[in-house]
């Protein structure tokens, strides 16, 4: 059962242009969201997150939205540029009082940006 | 800058081997993951560890055990690879505590199973 989905496997994008990426999850016990962003032979790297008290992050040209009531959080990017070419993984936290933080991950979406 | 090492890139292995994937890590973290990332199915848990000696399974532990002797080294073992555990295994660390969520990944190992 996937409590985090990304509906869309990819996604392309002129450069320039806004790219929104979409992060859909079940589990209303999540309070902290994350957003990592991979390119291939590398591993992920965090980009920004977002705490469940909060509906809006912001980070230079990174902006995550969040959504409780719908259990929705969105990436925007903008302007896009080609580096941002690379796979982003949304990724959803249940707090806990001890021990390691598990995250659980979306598919993920690759995001292609044309020139 | 956090670092994460695995110790393989690329490995190619027979059914029914064992297999062992070491992971380390140079920042005193806590925490550190075992994950397989496929195509379509994102990263899935594998086994994590929080302290020395200490392991819980994740999601998908079947067919794999962990060992944690060393608080910067966690290793992943196959016990008898099987043509379904060819994948992307990811390793990640991170520090522990409220509000610690970020966890920082190695380059990955692609395992094939033939």
């Amino acid at each position: 059962d996937q409590q985090v989905k990304q509906n869309s496997p990819s996604l392309s994008v002129q450069e320039g242009r806004i790219s929104i990426l979409n992060c859909d999850y079940t589990n209303s016990m999540f309070d902290y969201f994350l957003w990592y962003k991979k390119y291939p032979a590398e591993g992920p790297t965090f980009l920004i997150s977002i705490s469940s008290i909060k509906d809006k992050n912001e980070d230079g040209r990174f902006t995550v939205f969040l959504n409780k009531s719908a259990k929705h959080l969105s990436l925007h990017i903008v302007p896009s540029q080609p580096g941002d070419s690379a796979v982003y993984f949304c990724a959803a936290s249940v707090r806990r009082i001890q021990g390691a933080q598990k995250l659980v991950f979306g598919q993920g979406t690759r995001l292609t940006i044309n020139p | 800058d956090v670092k994460v090492t695995q110790s393989s890139r690329y490995l190619v292995k027979r059914t029914g081997e064992k297999v062992f994937l070491e992971c380390v890590q140079d920042m005193d973290h806590e925490n550190m993951f075992w994950y397989r990332q496929d195509p379509g199915l994102g990263l899935r848990l594998i086994y994590f560890s929080y302290d020395v000696k200490m392991k819980e399974k994740g999601d998908i532990p079947e067919g794999y055990s962990v060992s944690r002797e060393k608080k910067e080294r966690f290793s992943l073992i196959l016990e008898s690879a099987s043509t379904n555990q060819t994948s992307m295994y990811l390793c990640a660390s991170s520090l522990s505590g409220q509000g610690l969520y970020e966890q920082y990944f190695g380059p990955g190992t692609r395992l094939t199973v033939t």
